[in-house]
């Protein structure tokens, strides 16, 4: 199975500022990869496919980076509605996995 | 406006059989995969397996294999997910969520149902 790891598992931000979320894949994925934020009590939401493709509705302070086996979620300008645990997830291969998750806090 | 909707909560005894829908609206039901996700109370999220809603094709974690069962009903534009053999540790809510296309992220999710597994 491809293992994802999240970095960092927790962070706390303040609105404004510019988040980084980091996903690295255990073996090349190229960029077979999609990063969903998830609310409590709610589903996942896509934001990104393709490593770096905004999926329609989507704010564009949120952007994408990466291939192989690093990858980079960004929040340009943190903003209050952004608080949630984000999680990546590969599609190149069977099993589909999913990163351990990223909870961010507004301060 | 596409909306998947899923089944309400269940309640089940260990060793028992839980059997989830989940519905789609909007949309050609064809065409694209419905993967089903585990997520344990506090904890990150976990594929189960799919169905190609275009042949009825179905894939499994290995994890799974043997006491999960995906289905499609093209007639009703439904898909059902069966898991035999309840223990505790299979309390979560799961999703259904479906891959438009082929193109590989889960594009549209279900609002998750949650199984209670307890004696």
């Amino acid at each position: 199975d491809i293992q994802l790891t999240q970095s960092p598992s927790f962070l706390s931000a303040s609105v404004g500022d510019r988040v980084t979320i980091t996903c690295r894949a255990s073996q090349g994925i190229a960029t077979s990869l999609a990063w969903y934020q998830q609310k409590p009590g709610r589903a996942p939401k896509l934001l990104i496919y393709e490593a770096s493709s905004l999926q329609s509705g989507v704010p564009s302070w949120f952007s994408g980076s990466g291939s192989g086996t690093d990858f980079t979620l960004t929040i340009s300008s943190l903003q209050p509605e952004d608080f949630g645990t984000y999680y990546c997830q590969q599609f190149n291969a069977y099993p589909r996995t999913f990163g351990q998750g990223t909870k961010l806090e507004i301060k | 406006e596409v909306q998947v909707v899923q089944s309400g909560a269940e309640v089940k005894k260990p060793g028992s059989t839980v059997k989830i829908s989940c519905k789609v609206s909007g949309h050609m039901f064809s065409d694209n995969l419905m993967h089903w996700v585990q997520q344990a109370p506090g904890k990150g999220l976990e594929w189960m397996g799919l169905v190609d809603l275009e042949n009825g094709k179905t894939k499994y974690r290995e994890k799974f294999q043997g006491r999960v069962t995906i289905i499609a009903d093209t007639s009703t534009d439904t898909t059902y997910m069966e898991l035999s053999s309840l223990r505790a540790e299979d309390t979560a809510v799961y999703y259904c969520a479906e891959e438009q296309m082929l193109r590989g992220p889960f594009d549209y999710w279900g609002q998750g149902t949650l199984v209670t597994v307890s004696s």
